[in-house]
């Protein structure tokens, strides 16, 4: 049981450029987050799923797209990469256990837009 | 606004002392909230959630309590040891999608 994972773990890029990064978990839970941490700021949702084939807008969705097509993964897009994009990426699954929701999460993509 | 403040940014303390880390809360309709661990390039680690209904919650030298009315929450730590040095951050969800989150403290335990 690997839990939530996270690739890559590092990735640097250049204005403009685009990129995915993938978030897998293996607990068949419905529900997946996408975060990001900045310095001085807590984590704060860019977009999250109820299920499979579902998305919503979190609360700094701009700048990003995301998909769900299997239960097991959620994609996180950058289209044109821009130097306030620079974070670390958290991703989180959920699960409901013994009458209350806890999140999970993976150990987190550091990215560097130049 | 929703906001979630988390008092002191830092506290270094020496093993043994027992400590509160403070959290507070703008909007008090809160579903749950949830303490977080952090260790330096590691993802989140869950340590306690109260919910909405409840008071406090406990986990071996761990002791959370909520106060709803006043927007307020307490981590307790007793006893800490150096194991215990990480950043906590605790987390308001607000109707099951909408977890926000603090800035942290972060804590530093000397031996």
């Amino acid at each position: 049981n690997a839990g939530v994972t996270q690739t890559p773990k590092f990735r640097v890029l250049k204005t403009g450029q685009s990129m995915t990064l993938l978030c897998a978990q293996d607990m068949n839970h419905e529900y997946m987050y996408w975060y990001r941490q900045d310095p001085g700021m807590g984590l704060r949702l860019i977009h999250y799923s109820v299920g499979e084939g579902t998305t919503a807008k979190g609360e700094v969705p701009d700048g990003y797209n995301v998909s769900r097509l299997k239960k097991q993964n959620f994609l996180l897009g950058l289209e044109s990469a821009a130097p306030s994009q620079t974070s670390v990426y958290f991703c989180a699954s959920r699960r409901y256990f013994g009458g209350r929701y806890e999140q999970y999460f993976g150990p987190g993509t550091r990215l560097t837009v130049t | 606004k929703q906001e979630v403040t988390q008092i002191p940014a830092a506290l270094s303390v020496p093993e043994g002392e027992n400590l509160v880390l403070n959290c507070s809360f703008t909007d008090s309709a809160i579903y749950n909230l949830q303490w977080f661990r952090q260790d330096p390039g590691k993802g989140l680690t869950s340590l306690l959630l109260i919910q909405s209904s409840q008071r406090e919650q406990t986990s071996g030298r761990l002791n959370a309590s909520l106060d709803k009315s006043s927007g307020r929450s307490t981590l307790y730590i007793a006893a800490s040891q150096p194991g215990d040095s990480a950043t906590y951050l605790c987390a308001a969800n607000y109707n099951n999608n909408d977890m926000r989150f603090g800035a942290g403290t972060r804590l530093t335990v000397k031996p």
